[in-house]
């Protein structure tokens, strides 16, 4: 069964403390891994795909890289407006669903 | 603001009774999905449809059912609601609904079953 498995559960930071989040991820063939924050009662957005091992991609403070099993979104020296839940889904090949994992809760320690 | 709007914002019924949301995507969009977010189980990809036709179905319960109109925008409607359908309701958009496409989500609609 195709599976999405996030960690840590939550996350406090401190400036200057960087860290990363993994995404684990089980399905039979990947089309598309994606990662999106969160911020409370509202919806997610966006922030990046990747498809193939070896990806990376990069907006401002976060690095977001792909492995055959896993993901991680690397945060460098966070700042307290990227506290949110950053929550990754996948699509499996031959299907258009999208299955998303529990999220991972950030929280900014100023 | 992501250009996909929702309505309403808030709702509140009771047990048994059937209500519908609603969703316009962002101008040009071809595809909306819904989903289910609640605090014990995240979001749930519950349906999509691409220019009027379903494409995916995902956990979706079969008190619940979805259309997308003419005029792109969707409804979802649920019937027979239970205590634990109250949860945050999501509509996405996208051009194409492919996997290259960038889904741009509404603010949601809290439905609150009494």
């Amino acid at each position: 069964e195709d599976q999405v498995t996030q960690s840590p559960e939550a996350l406090r930071l401190q400036e200057g403390e960087s860290s990363s989040l993994n995404c684990s991820y089980t399905v039979s063939g990947l089309r598309g891994l994606f990662w999106y924050r969160q911020d409370p009662g509202k919806g997610p957005e966006f922030l990046f795909t990747l498809y193939s091992a070896g990806e990376e991609k990069e907006k401002e403070r976060l690095k977001a890289t792909l492995t055959k099993k896993e993901s991680f979104l690397h945060i460098t020296a966070p700042k307290p407006e990227d506290s949110a839940t950053y929550l990754c889904a996948v699509q499996a090949t031959g299907t258009y669903k999208y299955i998303f994992g529990t999220g991972t809760r950030l929280k900014f320690l100023a | 603001d992501s250009g996909v709007t929702q309505t309403p914002k808030h709702l509140i019924t009771a047990t048994g009774q059937r209500v519908t949301l609603r969703c316009s995507p962002r101008s040009g969009d071809l595809s909306v999905y819904w989903y289910q977010q609640s605090l014990d189980q995240g979001l749930q990809f519950l349906i999509q449809y691409y220019n009027g036709e379903e494409r995916a179905k995902g956990n979706i319960l079969e008190r619940f059912s979805a259309q997308q109109f003419p005029d792109l925008h969707s409804e979802l409607n649920l019937s027979s609601l239970e205590l634990g359908d109250s949860a945050l309701y999501f509509c996405a958009s996208s051009l194409s609904g492919t996997s290259t496409d960038t889904q741009y989500f509404g603010p949601g609609t809290r439905l609150t079953v009494l």
